[in-house]
Order: C-alpha cells, then structure tokens, then sequence
C-alpha cells in the first residue's frame, strides 16, 4: 500500500536559517503530493501541492519538487521566520480508479521551532 | 465562504458512554473524510463519505465506530462505548464533487476527545 515517510524530527532553527524536510513516499502510479502545516491546537491547512513529475508546488516562501526518480518531495524554505514554529506533514492521495483514491495518506509530521 | 466546521471542538466522554463527532462541509463540497490523530502520531484515514453513502471505510476499526452523511444536515461520527484509547483528535476534511487528480482536502478545525 502506500506509506509516507518523514525526516524525523523535531526541527529547530534559528531566525533565517534555510529549512529542509525531508519526504519521501511509496505508491503505485503518479499519486498527487502535498504539505499540510499544523498550528498548535487548530486543523491541517493546505501548505502547497504538486500533482505530476517535476512540478514545483510554491506558497509562502516554501517550495517542493515532486521527483518521480527519487519519490521524493523535500520541503524547502531558505528564511524561516518564527511564525513558521508548527508540525509539517508530507501527504499524498492515490490515482483515481485506485484503491486508495480519495483518502491521504500522511507521514508522521515533523515539529518546526524557529527561535528568534 | 465559510471553512469546514466541526463541533464539539473538546469533548469529555466516560468510559462505556457514546460520543458524537459533527461535521459541516464547505458550501458547494460533497465529499467528506474523517481522520483520526492519536497523540504523537501522524494522522491516519478513517473513512470517506458522499452523500448518503460511504465510499471507503478501510480505516475503520470494525467494531463501536460508525459514520453517516445524510441527504441533509452534517456528517456524524460516532463512536459507541468509548475507551479510553479513543482519546484523539479526529479531524473532518471536506473536497468539492469534482476534484480531479489534485484531490485537494480542506480540513475543519477538528474535535478533541478526551475518554475519563
């Protein structure tokens, strides 16, 4: 079946240091990938996504290449600011007619504490 | 356009007595997924609705857990019997009827059970 594999973590950096988390993931076909990021206490926001080979999803300064030869799709920011401080999931939902169509399949998050 | 709403956002249950989670899609979405985050973990899928039928309920466990989406009103998880294994975040996402490979999922604040 499909898995999601994150770097583990947590993660802390100091204000303006380059980010990376690392993702890499199992499945069958061309999934779509995504980052969600989660502050304390509230819901999953949708970060970025990529839905085929090389795309590069892109939002606030953070960016990831989905790269079919690796199955990987590292997060990357090169400033991190201390609002960036929460958990990061590595995501992906399967190919339609797929048995695991419709449904995320989540790696375990990595904590994100910038300090300043 | 209002986000996904859950309620309870926190709900203390016994153990032995019933729980119900609700869940309020985003205007125009049809398509709802339920997700359960134990503590320290990442989030693991439950089950996927549309409207009066369940799609895919792999995630499940097979006893004390059922989830509807009726004609009208929200989508309801429900937990019988509680344990305190239960205690989690569960998580609802909602995504419009039609996607398309993207699959993008928009996630409600969640509700946070706590089992005494």
């Amino acid at each position: 079946g499909n898995s999601v594999t994150q770097m583990e973590g947590p993660v802390t950096l100091s204000e303006e240091a380059f980010l990376t988390i690392n993702c890499t993931y199992t499945a069958t076909g061309y999934p779509s990938l995504f980052w969600y990021v989660q502050y304390p206490g509230e819901g999953l926001q949708l970060l970025l996504k990529a839905t085929k080979a090389d795309d590069k999803g892109s939002n606030k300064g953070f960016e990831a290449t989905y790269r079919k030869e690796t199955t990987s799709f590292h997060l990357e920011k090169g400033s991190v600011q201390v609002s960036d401080s929460a958990v990061y999931f590595c995501a992906l939902s399967g190919v339609a007619g797929g048995t695991s169509y419709g449904k995320l399949t989540f790696g375990q998050g990595t904590i994100l504490t910038v300090h300043p | 356009n209002a986000g996904v709403m859950q309620n309870p956002r926190h709900l203390v249950r016994r153990r032995g007595q019933e729980a119900r989670l609700r869940c309020s899609p985003m205007k125009g979405h049809s398509h709802v997924y339920w997700y359960r985050q134990l503590p320290e973990e990442g989030l693991k899928f439950m089950v996927y609705l549309q409207k009066e039928n369940i799609i895919d309920e792999s995630g499940m466990p097979k006893e004390r857990f059922s989830a509807e989406f009726p004609k009208e009103g929200p989508s309801i998880l429900r937990i019988q019997q509680v344990v305190r294994g239960d205690s989690a975040a569960y998580f609802c996402a909602s995504s419009p009827p039609s996607a398309g490979l993207a699959y993008e999922q928009y996630f409600g604040p969640g509700t946070r059970l706590t089992v005494t």
